[in-house]
C-alpha cells in the first residue's frame, strides 16, 4: 500500500481567510513532504517533516505554516493568502531510514489539494 | 541553472509501438533517479526508479536506462497504451543531499489509438 490521502480535494478562499491542508499516510513513513505545483510546471519543495520535527523550509513565505501532529498526519495552514497562491498542493511521504540521509528512498504523493484564492 | 532537463516537451506515439522518454542531467552528485507519471489535477505517481550502480531496471512494460558516461537516462514503455497519455517527469535525487529531488520539466506523452 503506497497510499497517500489529501483533504480536502478543491479548497477556494479568500484573502483574509484562514484554512487549513490536512495529509494522512499509513505506510510507516518518517519523512514528510509539502509540495506546491503549478500548472505546466514540476513540483516546488516548501517543507520537509522528518520524525515529526521541520527539517527543510524552502523560504515560504508565513502565511503558510505546516504542522506534523504525529507520524502519519500533515497540515498546512493558510491565512491571508494571495491570488498567485493558487496551485494545486501537494503533500508526499518517504521512509527515511533515519540519520539524515535518504539512502535512494521514494516519494509517494497524494492526490493533491486544488486551491484557488479570490 | 537547469540540472535535469527533459528536451521534448511532448511525444505522440501510435497505441502498441515503443514509447521513449529522454532526460539528461549536468550533475554527477545524483545517485538516484526516478520517473513519476501525472494526470492533470492529481498527484505525480511514482513510476519506476534506478539507483546509479545500475544501468537498467525493469518493471512490467517500463524500462528505465542509465548511461552514467552521457548523463543521460531514458523511460522506454512497451506496448504503449492509451492510459499512458500523461505527462512525464524525470526527477534526480543528489547524494549530499537530504530529502531533495531535482525535477525535470515534463514531457506530455499523447497515445495515439
Amino acid at each position: 500500500d503506497t497510499e497517500v490521502t489529501q483533504t480536502p480535494k478543491h479548497l477556494v478562499m479568500g484573502m483574509t481567510n484562514k484554512k487549513s491542508l490536512k495529509c494522512e499516510q499509513h505506510m510507516g513513513h518518517r519523512a514528510m513532504y509539502w509540495y506546491k505545483q503549478k500548472a505546466k510546471k514540476p513540483p516546488e519543495l516548501m517543507f520537509v517533516y522528518s520524525y515529526e520535527k521541520l527539517s527543510i523550509n524552502e523560504s515560504v513565505p508565513s502565511r503558510f505554516s505546516p504542522e506534523c501532529p504525529n507520524s502519519s498526519l500533515l497540515n498546512l495552514h493558510l491565512h491571508a493568502l494571495q491570488p498567485e497562491d493558487s496551485a494545486l498542493y501537494l503533500c508526499a511521504s518517504s521512509q527515511d531510514r533515519g540519520g539524515g540521509r535518504t539512502n535512494q528512498e521514494t516519494q509517494y504523493f497524494g492526490p493533491g489539494t486544488r486551491l484557488l484564492v479570490l | 541553472d537547469q540540472q535535469v532537463k527533459q528536451n521534448s516537451p511532448s511525444l505522440s506515439v501510435q497505441e502498441g509501438r515503443i514509447s521513449i522518454l529522454n532526460c539528461d542531467y549536468t550533475n554527477s552528485m545524483f545517485d538516484y533517479f526516478l520517473w513519476y507519471k501525472k494526470y492533470p489535477a492529481e498527484g505525480p505517481t511514482f513510476l519506476i526508479s534506478i539507483s546509479s550502480i545500475k544501468d537498467k531496471n525493469e518493471d512490467g512494460r517500463f524500462t528505465v536506462f542509465l548511461n552514467k558516461s552521457a548523463k543521460h537516462l531514458s523511460l522506454h514503455i512497451v506496448p504503449s497504451q492509451p492510459g499512458d497519455s500523461a505527462v512525464y517527469f524525470c526527477a534526480a535525487s543528489p547524494m549530499d543531499s537530504n530529502y531533495q529531488l531535482i525535477w525535470g520539466a515534463g514531457t506530455k506523452l499523447i497515445i495515439k489509438p
